[in-house]
């Protein structure tokens, strides 16, 4: 298996600008994870799905954080307007519950938002 | 919000030292998890121990619970240079999700 896909790896843009974070969870994976980490607050957990449905989203900083899952193998992340306070790395992990919440981790896409 | 705390924030040791860090947390939980992060890499699991456990070994880790001082410890033993990384605690309540520590940053000295 290739473990958890982010995509991209590094982006820069410009205050304003729409940004949009791609996962691609393990198969067969039913939770999903999506978490910023900063030098400041740390790992921090933004939202998590469960079989496709959001769970819990009360780590969303703001309205213009928002994030989907239309299937078992993809999610997004979705950052409108961004912000330059936004900047972070931000880790898509998932897990599989019948097993244990062992969770495993994508390398994460490094935003910076200028 | 982080439930666990690491301490120390930082440590550094001679490679073949052992290293052990604490995490202590706040609330009940099913089980707890011990995380290793590579510079500039994603997390990548350790091991988990549960409330019912007291002490768990894999390879030159040993972890150790007591639910009653709500704390647990991290002992790597005979460290090794590839050893240098942050390592978090993660406390699971129940509900599937985990709450992370800030960390401790280890570095073996060669």
């Amino acid at each position: 298996d290739a473990g958890v896909i982010q995509s991209p790896r590094h982006e820069v843009t410009e205050m304003g600008q729409e940004v949009t974070l791609r996962c691609k969870p393990i198969s067969g994976h039913d939770y999903l994870f999506w978490y910023r980490q900063t030098m400041m607050r740390g790992l921090e957990l933004l939202i998590y799905f469960n079989n496709n449905v959001p769970i819990d989203d009360s780590g969303m900083p703001e309205d213009r954080f928002s994030a989907k899952m239309p299937n078992a193998s993809f999610s997004t992340l979705k950052i409108q307007p961004s912000e330059p306070r936004d900047s972070a790395v931000y880790f898509c992990a998932s897990s599989r519950a019948i097993l244990s919440n062992e969770q495993f981790f994508g390398p994460g896409t490094r935003l910076t938002v200028l | 919000s982080q439930q666990g705390e690491e301490d120390p924030q930082a440590l550094s040791i001679q490679e073949g030292e052992n290293a052990t860090m604490n995490c202590s947390y706040k609330t009940s939980i099913n089980n707890l998890q011990w995380y290793r992060q590579n510079s500039g890499r994603g997390l990548v699991h350790l091991i988990l121990i549960r409330s019912n456990e007291r002490e768990k070994h894999s390879g030159r880790l040993r972890v150790t619970l007591d639910t009653s001082k709500k704390s647990s410890s991290l002992l790597i033993t005979a460290s090794r240079a590839a050893d240098t990384a942050s390592y978090f605690c993660a406390t699971d309540a129940g509900d599937y999700k985990l709450s992370f520590g800030a960390g401790t940053t280890v570095t073996v000295r060669a």
